[in-house]
């Protein structure tokens, strides 16, 4: 069984331009989860949507990154503009109700420069 | 979710049973012990939960105080592939709808061949 999918797995853009992280969830998973890492704060959960619906949305960094998940299998991570300090990697992770396991994706590096 | 204490890294002999710490003292009685490992470069992985008893499957066991103040990871014959950093992560179990993980700094654990 495929596991949760991300794209592009490595991602280097400069200061300013629009970086779109994506995400499809295990099939059957109603519950999808994205997370960044850095070093200097660890793993920290950005938002998480359940049956498609964003339900907390409170560790997004601020404005300039915004999460949408128009179906079942697909989600999207955007930043715009990208800075420097969004430089990390960032997971997705998906679930389904009732299932306690979260299954994480392989990850984004993204650089800024 | 309540907060938990992990000592930084620790090193085990390979082929011997790694024994992983987590202190919980401020635990709630609806609060499940959970445990995520992240080896280099992948997205973390679950490896077991528990409320009150111990719990045991195919990747470890779990072992919890019986004033569930502490709890201990145990790999019973530790390969080089375990080394990896290992999350003790305290939550409510959320029933009808997910939500995300809070992850501390862990263990750093080495498997020394």
């Amino acid at each position: 069984d495929a596991g949760v999918i991300q794209s592009p797995r490595h991602e280097v853009t400069e200061m300013g331009q629009e970086v779109t992280l994506r995400c499809k969830p295990i099939s059957g998973h109603n519950s999808l989860f994205w997370y960044r890492q850095t070093m200097m704060r660890g793993l920290e959960l950005l938002i998480y949507f359940n049956n498609n619906v964003p339900i907390d949305d409170s560790g997004m960094p601020e404005d300039r990154f915004s999460a949408k998940m128009p179906n079942a299998s697909f989600s999207t991570l955007k930043i715009q503009p990208s800075e420097p300090r969004d430089s990390a990697v960032y997971f997705c992770a998906s679930t389904r109700t009732g299932k306690e396991t979260q299954y994480f994706g392989p990850g984004t590096r993204l650089l800024v420069l | 979710d309540a907060k938990t204490t992990q000592p930084t890294s620790m090193d085990c002999a390979e082929g011997r049973a790694a024994n992983l710490p987590c202190n919980h003292s401020t635990i709630s009685g609806n609060e499940y012990v959970y445990w995520y490992r992240q080896i280099h470069s992948q997205g973390p992985q679950y490896i077991i939960h528990g409320l009150k008893n111990n719990e045991t499957n195919e990747m470890a066991s779990l072992i919890i105080t019986e004033d569930r103040k502490s709890s201990t990871l145990i790999l019973p014959h530790a390969t080089l592939r375990d080394t990896a950093v290992y999350y003790c992560i305290v939550r409510v179990y959320s029933g009808g709808g997910a939500d995300g993980l809070t992850f501390g700094k862990g263990t750093h654990l080495i498997i020394q061949p």
